[in-house]
């Protein structure tokens, strides 16, 4: 099993909001790490977008608005990427990282269209 | 203003070698740990290895252990991936990206290069 998982898709309607999940593999406690939040466009590299360990340990990319937020829901051992007021700009695939096991390691992505 | 740029990369025999070059500029780089990070054609991104400031600590993917060698000139504020031993499955786009240690005090993986396509193919 994946060390993270995300939903390899998700849809949602421009001005709603979405949720993307990475979820950690069982028996990782997401307590303590720090999760990396990345976006990409088709055709362009990776573009930072925040971290968050904890509400007060986190970090927002230079220029990345507000409506990019993350969290965790412990109990489903999970990070959360939460956009709010979609654009037709949002549509990319994102992609989740950890440091675990002296190794940094990503998560297989989530495409978000915005139709 | 940061910028990171790749060269290097090309169409290589399987079992030949690539030195891919990262180019840094805008930030002090030897206060700044650096990674490359590689995405395969249509897949995911993949961590490949990331380099301590002074350049004696190493980390690898175990996908590429023993086969690619990162390292860093810091006087040159220059990243390099030597490749060697390559194989069809490391045919990607190569990118550098800024940070990759201490990152409880610093930003990582805050700037990225455009990237380099090494392609593996006889």
């Amino acid at each position: 099993q994946a060390v993270l998982t995300q939903p390899a898709s998700l849809s949602a309607s421009p001005g709603a909001s979405a949720s993307l999940t990475c979820t950690l593999r069982r028996g990782i406690n997401i307590g303590g790490y720090r999760i990396y939040w990345f976006q990409q466009r088709p055709g362009s590299p990776p573009q930072y977008l925040l971290t968050y360990r904890s509400d007060s340990d986190k970090q927002q990319g230079s220029g990345v608005p507000s409506r990019f937020s993350g969290s965790k829901d412990a109990s489903a051992s999970a990070g959360i990427l939460l956009i709010s007021g979609l654009q037709s700009e949002d549509e990319a695939d994102y992609y989740c990282m950890i440091w675990y096991g002296s190794a940094w390691v990503f998560g297989g992505g989530t495409k978000l269209t915005v139709l | 203003e940061v910028q990171l740029l790749e060269s290097g990369g090309g169409l290589v025999q399987p079992g030949g070698s690539l030195r891919l070059s990262c180019a840094a500029s805008g930030f002090t780089f030897s206060s700044y740990a650096m990674s490359w990070v590689r995405q395969a054609p249509g897949k995911g991104l993949e961590w490949v290895s990331t380099i301590e400031t002074g350049g004696y600590t190493t980390y690898y993917a175990d996908s590429v252990k023993g086969r690619l060698t990162i390292s860093r000139d810091n006087s040159k504020s220059t990243l390099y991936l030597q490749m060697n031993s390559l194989r069809a499955e490391d045919t990607a786009i190569y990118y550098c990206a800024k940070g990759g240690l201490e990152c409880s005090t610093v930003t990582c993986f805050d700037y990225w290069g455009l990237g380099t396509l090494v392609t593996v193919s006889s």
